[in-house]
Formats: structure tokens, C-alpha cells, sequence
């Protein structure tokens, strides 16, 4: 497509419940990331998916947090077991990749997710 | 580990004047920096990628310079407009490689008034 595509662009869950955020990339990108902006935060990294290769989840806050991504294409994350603290906005980004670095990320409009 | 640093956190300056927003990171070895802006609600905008092997990107009335020794990237924006209010974010790679995840500085918020 176009652009990253993200879905759903807002949700509201309650406590408890399991939740899964998609992301759509750029045709041909192979590089996937996830962050979270909590309310008043600075970005923080979550997850990098590079091709075939083994994700980097070094950012994952915790084990109730976890991604795929599916034929190298659409990527989800999933939040079990949801805590407010949860609650933030989350970002994909796509990026087509290089040994040069000539190329830049492009971002989602993001989920913003709310816990009650 | 990469730390990226954006001060002021907020500036506010009237319409017309000409603005520097700096940004400094501790590991040089990079290979490029990113500039994105975001909207209040929405996600990042990317405005401008510098690759380590050139010193500034131009893209309208905003221009992004990158000094590696110094560990700093500014970018200007010209004859600033109340429509350039949002918050402004550099992005450095986290470690060496060209594919390196990001690190973003805490951004700053600029509000141009009329």
C-alpha cells in the first residue's frame, strides 16, 4: 500500500482482557517495528522484526506482551491480560532496508489503546 | 547505549522569525539521523533523513544539518508559520548498522503565533 496501515485506530478494553493491534506495512519493506507512546512520553522501542531473521524483542515489557509477523508482511501485537498502565499509543513503522541506511522510517497513524 | 536529547522541551515563537531546534546523541557512530514531526493525536511525519555521508537535507523551508564529531543535528525551519505548531522529534539508530531500531529524544513542542 501506500502508507503503514494500522488497525484499529482507537480501543478501548477493559482490564483483563486480551488485546491485538494490527500493522500493515509498505509493500517490499522488510523491516517492521513497534513502539509505544505512554501520555507524555518520549517513544519507546518494543519490537523489530528484519526479514527472516529472529525478531529482536529486547524492548518487550513484559511476557504478556507479544508480536508477529506473518509472511513477512502484516505484523500483531498482542497485550494479554491488560493493565492500565497499558495504556498508551501504539506505533508501527516500516522501513526499507539497506547497508547504506538511505532510507528512513515511515510510520502509522498508530492504535491508541485505553484500559478501563 | 544511544541517548538523544532535544532542549527545550517547548519553545513559542511569533510567526515569520526563522528557529533553530537542536538535538544531541551520544554514539556518533551512526549512519544517519531522522527528523519527524507529530500532530497532537497523530502519528510521526517523517521530514528529513541525513545519511552520515552528507551534512544537511533540504526540503522546503526546513533544513537539517548533521555533525557526527560534535554528536549533534539542528534543524531550521525559515519564516516559521502558525501551521509548522506540532512537536518535532530527531531519531538516532540505536547502535551500529543501517538497520539499526531507533532512539528518539522527547521532542520539542514549537507553537508559531500569529
Amino acid at each position: 500500500g501506500a502508507g503503514v496501515s494500522q488497525s484499529p485506530s482507537n480501543k478501548v478494553t477493559e482490564k483483563g482482557k486480551d488485546v491485538e493491534l494490527r500493522c500493515d506495512p509498505i509493500s517490499g519493506h522488510t523491516a517492521l517495528y513497534w513502539y509505544r507512546q505512554s501520555l507524555g512520553q518520549g517513544l519507546e522501542f518494543l519490537i523489530y522484526f528484519q526479514g527472516n531473521s529472529a525478531p529482536d524483542k529486547s524492548g518487550l515489557p513484559s511476557d504478556r506482551f507479544s508480536a508477529e509477523r506473518t509472511g513477512g508482511s502484516v505484523s500483531t501485537l498482542t497485550i494479554q491480560r491488560t493493565q492500565q498502565e497499558d495504556s498508551a499509543v501504539y506505533l508501527c513503522a516500516s522501513r526499507r532496508t539497506t547497508w547504506t541506511g538511505a532510507y528512513g522510517y515511515t510510520f502509522g497513524s498508530g492504535t491508541r489503546l485505553t484500559v478501563v | 547505549k544511544q541517548e538523544v536529547t532535544q532542549i527545550p522541551a517547548a519553545l513559542s515563537v511569533p510567526e515569520g522569525e526563522n528557529l533553530v531546534l537542536n538535538c544531541s546523541f551520544t554514539d556518533s557512530a551512526i549512519y544517519n539521523l531522522q527528523w519527524f514531526r507529530q500532530d497532537p493525536g497523530k502519528g510521526l511525519t517523517s521530514l528529513l533523513l541525513i545519511q552520515s555521508s552528507q551534512r544537511e537535507q533540504t526540503s522546503g523551508r526546513l533544513n537539517a544539518s548533521l555533525d557526527k564529531s560534535s554528536g549533534r543535528s539542528t534543524l531550521y525551519i525559515a519564516a516559521s508559520q502558525p501551521g509548522d505548531s506540532a512537536t518535532y522529534l530527531c531519531a538516532a539508530p540505536s547502535h551500529t548498522g543501517a538497520n539499526s531500531k531507533l532512539t528518539f529524544g522527547k521532542g520539542i513542542t514549537l507553537s508559531v503565533r500569529p
